[in-house]
């Protein structure tokens, strides 16, 4: 089946450090999404990628859709304790019609 | 708005016992969904309903029923609980429109099953 694969599963890091997650499909997908979840929380929407190459920002968080529409990352730069959580990225594979596949998530621990 | 609201919060079952899901939503949304959440999994689509009157299998549908009630509710059943389904059950939302299916998520449903 369509699966979006996502990497890291968990990563610690000391305050102050960046942080990336990465998200890869085998298949071109149309658009990818990308949510956050506090701990004991549920999901919550962040930012959608459609184009190809596509870059987007939302202060320290810097989201990436690849060439080939087949990968996409989120970067943040200088963690704060408030990044704890997990991030899932969201695939919508071309005739997927209202479907969204979700990668496995990366969980964040931020280090005081 | 209370947007997407999920009844009980936490449930307890036993093996073999029946129970019923509930989801509604008042942002006037086609589509809803059902998803459970396992350490490491992820989010799973169990059933997913595009617009009223019509639902679908997710990937992981064995052991669960699903009923769009009307456009606003969306509920899941488990008619005989086994302990594989203890799980966070999340219900989910979204705008008909394909460029528009962003997810709005309930809080979620705790289930143990002994």
């Amino acid at each position: 089946g369509q699966q979006v694969m996502q990497i890291p599963q968990y990563q610690h890091v000391q305050e102050g450090e960046d942080f990336t997650t990465y998200c890869n499909s085998s298949t071109t997908l149309s658009n990818i999404q990308w949510y956050k979840q506090r701990p004991g929380g549920h999901p919550v929407f962040l930012i959608q990628l459609v184009k190809s190459g596509e870059v987007k920002k939302q202060k320290r968080l810097t989201f990436q859709f690849g060439e080939a529409k087949k990968n996409s990352s989120l970067h943040i730069t200088a963690t704060q304790t408030t990044d704890v959580g997990t991030y899932f990225c969201a695939g919508r594979f071309s005739g997927g019609y209202q479907k969204v596949t979700f990668g496995t998530g990366t969980k964040l621990q931020v280090i005081p | 708005n209370a947007g997407v609201t999920q009844t009980p919060k936490f449930q307890v079952l036993k093996t073999g016992q029946s129970m019923t899901l509930q989801c509604a939503q008042d942002m006037n949304h086609n589509s809803m969904y059902w998803y459970r959440q396992d350490p490491g999994m992820g989010l799973r689509l169990i059933y997913y309903s595009a617009s009223e009157g019509t639902t679908d299998k997710g990937e992981v549908p064995n052991g669960y029923n699903v009923s769009r009630l009307n456009k606003r509710e969306f509920s899941l059943r488990l008619e005989s609980a086994a302990p594989s389904q203890t799980s966070v059950y999340f219900c989910a939302s979204s705008e008909l429109s394909g460029a528009k299916n962003i997810q709005y998520f309930g809080a979620g449903t705790r289930l143990s099953v002994l």
